[in-house]
């Protein structure tokens, strides 16, 4: 299996910082790498798909890039709402594996 | 707009096997370009994989699992279905259902969600 880490584990910034997310993949998974919010109690959404794509309906305040086995994820003004828990997810192998998250707080 | 909407018991006991249902709305099942699959999160922790099934039945399992799951599709209602057997309490999770972009006949994104459905294996 790829095992997808992802770091940090949690953080917290103010109000319109710029916030960044990585995640590391255990082999090389070419772009094959979406990103997806999840607020407390919601199922995740699909924020970014393919590494860099933005999905339909999302802010452009969000943005992703990477490719081989580095990835990052970037919120560039963070708002009260942006306030979840982020997942990387890799589709380069099976089975589809998620990273561990990362919770997001504002300080 | 795409709904998915899962539903079955909230409570199973150990050794019993978990069924959940989810039923698709405002959109066919029976899509070439989807597949259809199941996700799943202990309480406080992150996302674990379950499997994908596509409209034709073809699916694929998360190894882990794959000797306990079963997915099928009813083409005809409009949904899918999970069934896991000879569960513990480690099967204790939200379980979602999603819509996932196909990727060489097998899955990429999971773009649309359920709101998931609390399972607690206990007896």
């Amino acid at each position: 299996d790829i095992q997808m880490t992802q770091s940090p584990s949690s953080l917290s910034a103010s109000v319109g910082d710029r916030v960044t997310i990585t995640c590391q993949a255990s082999q090389d998974i070419s772009n094959y790498l979406n990103w997806y919010q999840q607020k407390p109690g919601k199922a995740p959404k699909l924020l970014i798909y393919d590494a860099s794509n933005l999905e339909t309906g999302v802010p452009s305040g969000f943005s992703g890039s990477g490719s081989g086995t580095d990835f990052t994820f970037t919120i560039n003004s963070l708002q009260p709402e942006d306030i979840a828990t982020y997942y990387c997810q890799q589709y380069g192998n099976l089975p589809l594996t998620f990273g561990g998250g990362t919770k997001v707080e504002i300080k | 707009q795409l709904q998915l909407q899962e539903s079955g018991p909230g409570l199973v006991k150990p050794s019993e096997t978990l069924s959940l249902t989810c039923t698709v709305s405002g959109g066919s099942i029976s899509s070439n370009s989807y597949y259809w699959g199941w996700i799943r999160q202990p309480p406080g922790k992150g996302l674990e994989w379950i499997g994908n099934i596509h409209y034709s039945g073809s699916t694929y399992y998360n190894p882990s699992l794959k000797s306990r799951v079963t997915m099928s599709v009813d083409t005809s209602k409009n949904q899918f279905s999970l069934k896991l057997s000879s569960v513990t309490a480690a099967d204790t999770a939200v379980y979602y259902c999603a819509r996932v972009r196909r990727h060489y006949g097998s899955g990429s994104q999971f773009d649309y969600w359920g709101q998931g459905t609390l399972v607690t294996v206990s007896s």
